[in-house]
């Protein structure tokens, strides 16, 4: 079975421009999440999403960030404009619906970096 | 409520010999309790988890983790250290009920000297 797919897997690019990451959970998983990890701050959590509909977007820092899931098999982090502090390496995770034990299923990370 | 306590940010072990990484929780509810492993450049895997039944719970390359109500723990084991073993640990928990949201500890990064 294909696991969670995140693109691009790197991404560098300049203050004020748009970044997009896109992500494509589990199929037959029903929440998605979206984590941000540093050195810093280590393994935050931005967004989730329950069939589609976001449920907790208090992680998100500002309103440079936004999130969509517009389908249940694809979901996209955007950044607009970017600046330095944003880099960091962003996660996309999914997890099976019905409750069950909570866990997680990761991607591999966008790794951003912004100059 | 819940939270995670990982003892140690950086543990550092000869190859060959024991590795403890510890974890110390606190939930509301009965929790779920999970270890993942991040190697570098990679996402999070699941090593190993904790849901009812037999406290001590045996995961992928040779790890194992106990969970002991009493002292709120459930700690990470291996007897024998690998230099593959290298990478960064992450002790997280869920309650039992609806929700069921993980919450991670701050990691811990496993060092394995030869």
């Amino acid at each position: 079975d294909a696991g969670v797919i995140q693109s691009p897997r790197h991404e560098v690019t300049e203050m004020g421009q748009e970044v997009t990451l896109r992500c494509k959970p589990i199929s037959g998983h029903n929440s998605l999440f979206w984590y941000r990890q540093t050195m810093m701050r280590g393994l935050e959590l931005l967004i989730y999403f329950n069939n589609n509909v976001p449920i907790d977007d208090s992680g998100m820092p500002e309103d440079r960030f936004s999130a969509k899931m517009p389908n249940a098999s694809f979901s996209t982090l955007k950044i607009q404009p970017s600046e330095p502090r944003d880099s960091a390496v962003y996660f996309c995770a999914s997890r099976g619906g019905g409750g069950g034990t909570g866990e997680l299923f990761f991607g591999e990370g966008s790794r951003l970096t912004v100059l | 409520a819940q939270s995670v306590t990982q003892l140690g940010s950086h543990v550092s072990v000869s190859e060959g010999a024991l590795v403890l990484l510890r974890c110390n929780y606190s939930s509301s509810v009965p929790p779920y309790l999970f270890w993942y492993v991040q190697y570098p450049n990679q996402g999070l895997q699941l090593l190993l988890k904790y849901t009812t039944g037999a406290t001590l719970v045996k995961g992928i390359n040779g790890f194992e983790a106990e969970f002991k109500k009493s002292e709120t723990s459930f700690h990470l084991t291996k007897p024998s250290a690998h230099m593959s073993d290298a990478a960064e640990y992450f002790c997280a928990v869920s309650g039992q009920g609806a929700g069921n949201m993980l919450t991670f500890g701050g990691g811990t990064r496993l060092m394995v000297k030869p």
